[in-house]
């Protein structure tokens, strides 16, 4: 079974720049979800896809954060403008169902905003 | 004051030791309990869950609960230079699997 799969890996952008993540879940997995991990401290739910439809997105910052899921599918996550404090890893990941599910996470993707 | 509570380490144990490592949480709604672990450069991945109080054991992996004290525990037996990793708490509250992940503690196995 193919993972999760993640591009950029890398992505390094000054402040004010915008910078987009894409995400393939595992095929059949019906909920997406993105998580960001900042160095030293756990991930932490930006948003949750069941479907199409976005199930939580309570923590995102929607003034400069958006994120997507075409056909239910793949997903991206746009940040713009970024700031300094968004540097960070981004993770996507999917699961069969909600509830006591298991999540299978991507590599993630690396940001540097400078 | 966190939901999830985790030491960040690191805990550097030499090979065959026990690594013992733990989290406390506040919120007693939380149903089921997971520990992840996170390679370097690598997403978390799953290692065990359970969702009652008591022990849960996988080959060299034990997980316990303890509901009434909020407390979860991972202890890992005859440590390997592979343990070396991060491992993360994580738990769920909600129908809709939210996860509310620890810090994660940084574990260091010598040779």
């Amino acid at each position: 079974e193919a993972g999760v799969a993640q591009s950029p890996r890398y992505k390094i952008i000054e402040k004010r720049q915008s910078v987009a993540f894409w995400c393939n879940p595992i095929s059949g997995h019906a909920t997406l979800y993105w998580y960001q991990q900042i160095l030293g401290q756990g991930p932490k739910l930006l948003i949750q896809f069941q479907n199409n439809g976005v199930v939580d997105d309570s923590q995102l910052p929607k003034d400069r954060f958006s994120a997507e899921r075409l056909k239910g599918v793949d997903s991206t996550l746009k940040i713009q403008p970024a700031k300094l404090e968004d540097s960070a890893v981004y993770l996507c990941a999917s699961s069969l169902v909600s509830g006591a599910n298991v999540l299978t996470f991507g590599a993630g993707s690396r940001l540097t905003v400078l | 004051q966190k939901e999830v509570e985790q030491d960040p380490g690191p805990l550097s144990v030499p090979e065959g030791a026990i690594v013992s490592l733990n989290c406390t949480y506040s919120n007693s709604a939380f149903q089921y309990f997971m520990w992840y672990r996170q390679y370097s450069r690598k997403g978390p991945e799953l290692l065990m869950y359970t969702y009652s109080s008591g022990n849960k054991e996988d080959g060299r992996f034990t997980a316990q609960v303890d509901k009434s004290s909020k407390y979860i525990s991972l202890f890992i037996r005859d440590s390997q230079p592979s343990d070396s990793a991060t491992y993360l708490c994580a738990l769920v509250t909600d129908s809709w699997g939210k996860l509310q992940f620890g810090a994660g503690t940084q574990v260091v196995v010598t040779p």
